[in-house]
């Protein structure tokens, strides 16, 4: 159990509809991070965010979106889901001192029918 | 820019054999390097690290040496169980500004031990 917590576990949703992923991360990281595992892309980092502030992106679309709250955890939303969403989204999260020592969530398998 | 080449699997060995999974990568600078595994059903897990040249990561039986003439970070066992069944990411995280942490994985090999 690396500590980090993802809710929820699967998400069955249609096309054009919009759904929410949560992350909790370890007790005191202040760093999340939030990657996007498919099968014809890989693993890809999609956005990081440090103290309630984001940090950096990556490959994320626009009709995605995250934030992280007063009390650490965050959120993914995705919107106007396409069918090519349908992938894992991993969270992970990390101390400051070591950005590069980052501890996975078990994810949250969207699927988009 | 910064990318990760790893062998395509799937790997099937036999336990007790020994196991290679080759890693390559692309970087500007001087990258930190990992091996993350991943268990069926599970979240990735930090398996090992190295964070410059010549260093070598290790952990359960793994190593890795961060090779910067060949940029090469190839994971290695002597003796592969049954349980080692999983999949293997090579990963680095380059190590400058904004983008340190921002982990760039290669595409995963899936290795099955059998008994």
């Amino acid at each position: 159990d690396s500590g980090v917590t993802q809710t929820p576990k699967h998400l069955i949703t249609a096309t054009g509809q919009r759904v929410t992923l949560r992350c909790s991360p370890r007790s005191g990281d202040l760093s999340v991070y939030w990657y996007q595992q498919s099968l014809d892309q890989g693993l890809q980092f999609l956005i990081q965010y440090y103290n309630g502030e984001e940090r950096a992106k990556g490959n994320i679309l626009e009709r995605f979106s995250a934030q992280q709250f007063p009390d650490l955890h965050s959120e993914l939303n995705l919107s106007s889901l396409e069918l090519g969403d349908s992938a894992l989204y991993f969270c992970a999260s990390s101390v400051e001192s070591e950005r590069d020592t980052q501890y996975f969530g078990p994810g949250t398998r969207l699927t988009v029918l | 820019g910064n990318s990760v080449t790893q062998m395509e699997g799937p790997v099937t060995l036999s336990e007790e054999a020994f196991l290679t999974i080759n890693c390559t990568y692309t970087a500007t600078g001087y990258p930190s390097l990992f091996w993350y595994v991943q268990y069926p059903g599970e979240g990735l897990q930090l398996l090992l690290k190295a964070t410059k040249a010549d260093d070598k990561g290790s952990n359960k039986g793994f190593e890795a040496t961060y090779r910067k003439e060949t940029t090469s970070f190839h994971l290695e066992k002597g003796s592969v169980q049954v349980s080692d069944s999983a999949v293997y990411f090579c990963a680095l995280s380059p190590n400058y500004g904004g983008s340190q942490g921002n982990l760039i994985f290669g595409k995963g090999t899936k290795l099955s031990v059998k008994p």
